[in-house]
């Protein structure tokens, strides 16, 4: 099956800080996609990229599609104290999604 | 708009009995999806409905089972439950456009606990 690789694992931010992520696989996705998932509750889209090499924003979100479509990275600027949560990148193939197994985002004391 | 509902949203089981899971998908969807979800880890894929038939499966036995209505909405059973199935399930609910499907949404979740 399709594995993919989520780093970093978890992450402390700063309020203020700009905050990235990635994601690699295997195998070449058509989509990739991140989501967020806040605790009791389902993942939630952020950003949904289509085509290698496009680069996509939603607000202070910024993700792009990697040329090889085996990678994908997720940034936050000026993060704020609601960013915290569990971002999953996934990607989309014949269907399904397969996930990543998260970075989870916590405010730094 | 409603979004995806699923129910119920928590629910007690013992080993060997049986479950049945609903979703609502997101008005204007018409492909459902379900994914399970252990603890600490990313949603699983267990198998999607498209025209009231399963399209695509995962990785998961016949135990798991599922059904599309005409109205879209979606049941997945779970039989003899293992300590194992314990875990958060998700419906995912998506549009089928031009022979690929649009991204999916997602519902809260049944979170499943077996004993």
């Amino acid at each position: 099956g399709q594995q993919l690789n989520q780093s970093p694992q978890s992450m402390f931010i700063q309020e203020g800080e700009d905050v990235s992520m990635n994601c690699t696989s295997s195998s070449i996705f058509n989509t990739w996609l991140w989501y967020k998932q806040d605790p009791g509750e389902g993942p939630v889209l952020l950003i949904a990229l289509y085509k290698a090499g496009e680069l996509t924003s939603n607000g202070r979100l910024t993700a792009q599609f990697g040329t090889t479509r085996k990678d994908s990275f997720l940034n936050i600027s000026a993060s704020i104290p609601s960013d915290v949560g569990i971002y999953f990148c996934a990607g989309h193939h014949d269907y399904k999604l397969s996930f990543g197994a998260g970075t989870t985002v916590t405010v730094r004391a | 708009d409603a979004g995806v509902t699923q129910s119920p949203t928590h629910l007690i089981k013992t080993r060997g009995q049986q479950v049945t899971l609903r979703c609502s998908p997101k008005s204007g969807h018409d492909t459902v999806s379900w994914y399970q979800q252990a603890l600490g880890q990313g949603p699983q894929f267990i198998f999607q409905y498209y025209e009231e038939e399963e399209r695509q499966r995962g990785n998961f036995p016949d135990r798991f089972s599922g059904h599309q209505f005409p109205n879209y909405s979606s049941e997945l059973n779970v039989n003899a439950l293992l300590l194992g199935d314990s875990a958060l399930y998700l419906c995912a609910s998506s549009l089928l456009q031009a022979r690929s499907n649009q991204p999916q949404h997602f519902g809260d979740g049944t979170r499943l606990s077996i004993l």
